[in-house]
């Protein structure tokens, strides 16, 4: 079964410093990664999605993330954080034909 | 634009009490999730629905049913609801197809607390 790991529970960073969230997963075939973000008191919305082809997705506010096949890894990035940023991320995979499994989350703290 | 309607926002119920979750979808979806959220442990997926009348359950369906008499409704029901499922509750749709890379779309929640 397919599943993700997200290093870090909580992250704080400065405002304009670079934003770092980690995902690992694990899948047996070419796995579907997803980045949602929940803003409080809010559901979520997708941030991006790597489905196939270049390795390098864009999403939106800024943020990209890159699938490692040889790490199993898909670290969302951010070149500088803003207020705004605040919120919490979740990394998710396809499971079967319509299901996501989703890590457990990370909120992002960002100092003035 | 895409949407997803969770009828209540803030619930509280008693112990015992049948409680029922409602969802509206207005982009003709066929799939359609209920997924709990907890502190530390994600989202975890309680049952889901691919089609009118059709449900498969998730991975914590225990105390939960799930109806879908239309296809843009779906519907979570706590039978006996107690103080454990006192949680923030997601709706979702999407497409067929997700595992072909078609978004899941949710909406903004329902917190449901047990007393």
């Amino acid at each position: 079964a397919q599943s993700v790991t997200q290093l870090g529970s909580h992250v704080s960073v400065s405002e304009g410093a670079l934003v770092l969230l980690r995902c690992n997963y694990s899948s047996s075939v070419p796995p579907y990664l997803f980045w949602y973000v929940q803003y409080p008191n809010q559901g979520l919305q997708l941030l991006l999605k790597y489905t196939t082809g270049a390795t390098l997705v864009k999403g939106i506010n800024g943020f990209e993330a890159e699938f490692k096949k040889s790490e199993t890894s898909f670290h969302l990035t951010k070149p500088s954080a803003h207020m705004s940023d605040a919120a919490e991320y979740f990394c998710a995979v396809i499971q079967g034909a319509q299901k996501l499994v989703f890590g457990q989350g990370t909120r992002l703290t960002i100092n003035p | 634009d895409v949407k997803v309607t969770q009828s209540s926002r803030y619930l509280v119920k008693r112990t015992g009490e049948k409680v029922f979750l409602e969802c509206v979808q207005d982009m003709d979806h066929e799939n359609m999730f209920w997924y709990r959220q907890d502190p530390g442990l994600g989202l975890r997926l309680i049952y889901f629905s691919y089609d009118v009348k059709m449900k498969e359950k998730g991975d914590i369906p225990e105390g939960y049913s799930v109806s879908r008499e239309k296809k843009e409704r779906f519907s979570l029901i706590l039978e006996s609801a107690s103080t454990n499922q006192t949680s923030m509750y997601l709706c979702a749709s999407s497409d067929w197809g997700v595992s072909a890379g078609n978004t899941i779309y949710f909406g903004e929640g329902s917190w449901l607390t047990v007393v």
